[in-house]
């Protein structure tokens, strides 16, 4: 059973780091590209970043670009987003999210977690 | 600015057909695959529809997906209570290498 177990949010200071990370099992994780997806409270769903399979590849939303960083541990199984310089609008609730297709590109997101909450506040 | 928009919200009764749309704002969607999602608040979202128009295992068939021109659309019929969530399209747009999520749509069975 593909398991995706998000962990590492909290409350964090405007300007402050955080690391999620992203324990995967079920699957081969270096198999599959992987992915962030937030909500904001009251929103909908917004793309935050992907990682090809090997990490060689890696794609960013605009609204992170420079600040947020995606990485992977093929050998932990565990996926990480390191967000630094955090503004108030990255409030939202972070899931990870596997891609469908085996080598794909990330385009279909058949599994996700259940979510971890950032809250960025003074 | 590459953009799918849904309208806010549906509503139909149980047992009927509803569908939501998902329309882009330029004509990469002619190019790119489209897939769609449901979300029930506090749950992980799930794949319904991927490839423009097929089903990952599990997803029963009353749930549809189809694409023409520059609109996509999810179809769901025999509608029941549990089907009251978000539906959200979403693409990966190979130009702007992100994938984009629609705004959602709330659907309501009255």
């Amino acid at each position: 059973e593909v398991q995706l177990l998000e962990s590492g949010g909290g409350l964090v200071q405007p300007g402050g780091s955080l690391r999620l990370s992203c324990a995967a099992s079920g699957f081969t994780f270096s198999s599959y590209a992987m992915n962030w997806v937030r909500q904001a409270p009251g929103k909908g769903l917004e793309w935050v970043s992907s990682i090809s399979d090997n990490g060689d590849n890696t794609y960013y939303a605009d609204s992170v670009k420079g600040r947020f960083t995606i990485s992977r541990d093929n050998s932990r199984n565990t996926l990480y987003l390191q967000m630094d310089t955090v503004r108030a609008e990255d409030t939202a609730e972070y899931y990870c999210a596997k891609e469908l297709k085996i080598f794909g590109v990330p385009r279909d997101f058949d599994y996700w977690g259940q979510g971890t909450l950032v809250t960025v506040s003074s | 600015q590459f953009v799918l928009t849904q309208p806010p919200s549906v509503s139909a009764a149980p047992g009927q057909k509803v569908t939501i749309s998902c329309s882009e704002s330029n004509s990469n969607i002619g190019n790119n695959y489209i897939s769609w999602y449901q979300h029930l608040p506090g749950t992980a979202p799930k794949l319904l529809i991927y490839d423009n128009n097929k089903r990952p295992s599990g997803i029963p068939d009353r749930f549809s997906g189809s694409k023409s021109g520059t609109s996509a659309t999810l179809g769901i019929t025999g509608l029941q209570t549990g089907d009251e969530a978000d539906y959200y399209c979403g693409t990966w747009d190979r130009s702007l290498s992100a994938a984009v999520f629609g705004g959602g749509t709330k659907l309501t069975v009255l």
